[in-house]
């Protein structure tokens, strides 16, 4: 069954604003994670939070995880038209890396 | 170096036929696993592999479903019977071992249409 919701669905913002989106999920995690995927193409990772850390950056990107709301957000900062792609959150419950990845947000970055 | 590579990239087929399709993951990865993703979702855990051994087959929709990975290496997915309910995208990623917190890579999919 599928863990996580993201929320929105769909985004769309301008090259250089910041976009954020959520993810929850309904068990308790070993880790999460974030993909992207671009129209056509396989899943790049991200980033990965494990459930004893509450905030991750690499780059651009600022992830934040809390288990109390089984909750995280990924915040994409000073937006690019190459950010423009779908976003997964993904989580493993138990520890064998089998993850269940939500529905995805739609980003759409406008030039 | 190479990544995952699955073929073929697309494949049509008709009701009821056999398909099969392959993964090469990257070369040293033991961890292989094999995903579906329908149109607007995300995808959605089918098996794994451990070596030549499958970890993990509860993802399977049912017995029409089948993989292999004899050599510990390339895996192949084996629908019989298709039905229009199997058209998705079949994604295969590999990861140096099974382990939590290995990054998973994907290959590019391989789109299944049934008619």
């Amino acid at each position: 069954s599928q863990q996580g919701e993201e929320d929105p669905q769909a985004l769309s913002i301008q090259e250089g604003e910041n976009a954020t989106m959520n993810c929850s999920y309904k068990t308790s995690i070993n880790n999460l994670q974030w993909y992207r995927q671009n129209s056509g193409r396989g899943l790049v990772h991200l980033i990965l939070i494990r459930s004893n850390e509450r905030e991750k950056h690499s780059g651009r990107l600022r992830v934040t995880l809390d288990t109390s709301k089984k909750s995280s957000s990924l915040l994409i900062t000073a937006s690019r038209a190459a950010d423009t792609a779908s976003y997964f959150c993904a989580t493993d419950a138990n520890g064998n890396n089998r993850l269940a990845f939500g529905k995805g947000n739609q980003v759409v970055v406008i030039p | 170096g190479a990544g995952v590579s699955q073929t073929p990239s697309n494949k049509v087929t008709e009701k009821g036929k056999y398909v099969e399709l392959r993964c090469d993951p990257i070369s040293g990865h033991t961890a292989l696993y094999w995903y579906r993703q329908s149109l607007g979702q995300g995808p959605e855990f089918l098996i794994y592999f451990q070596g030549t051994g499958a970890a993990d087959d509860s993802g399977l929709p049912n017995d029409r479903f089948f993989a292999v990975r004899p050599e510990g290496s390339v895996s192949t997915l084996k629908i019989q019977r298709t039905e229009r309910g199997d058209s998705a995208v079949y994604l295969c990623a590999s990861s140096r071992t099974s382990g939590s917190a290995n990054e998973q890579f994907f290959g590019p999919g391989t789109r299944l249409t049934v008619l």
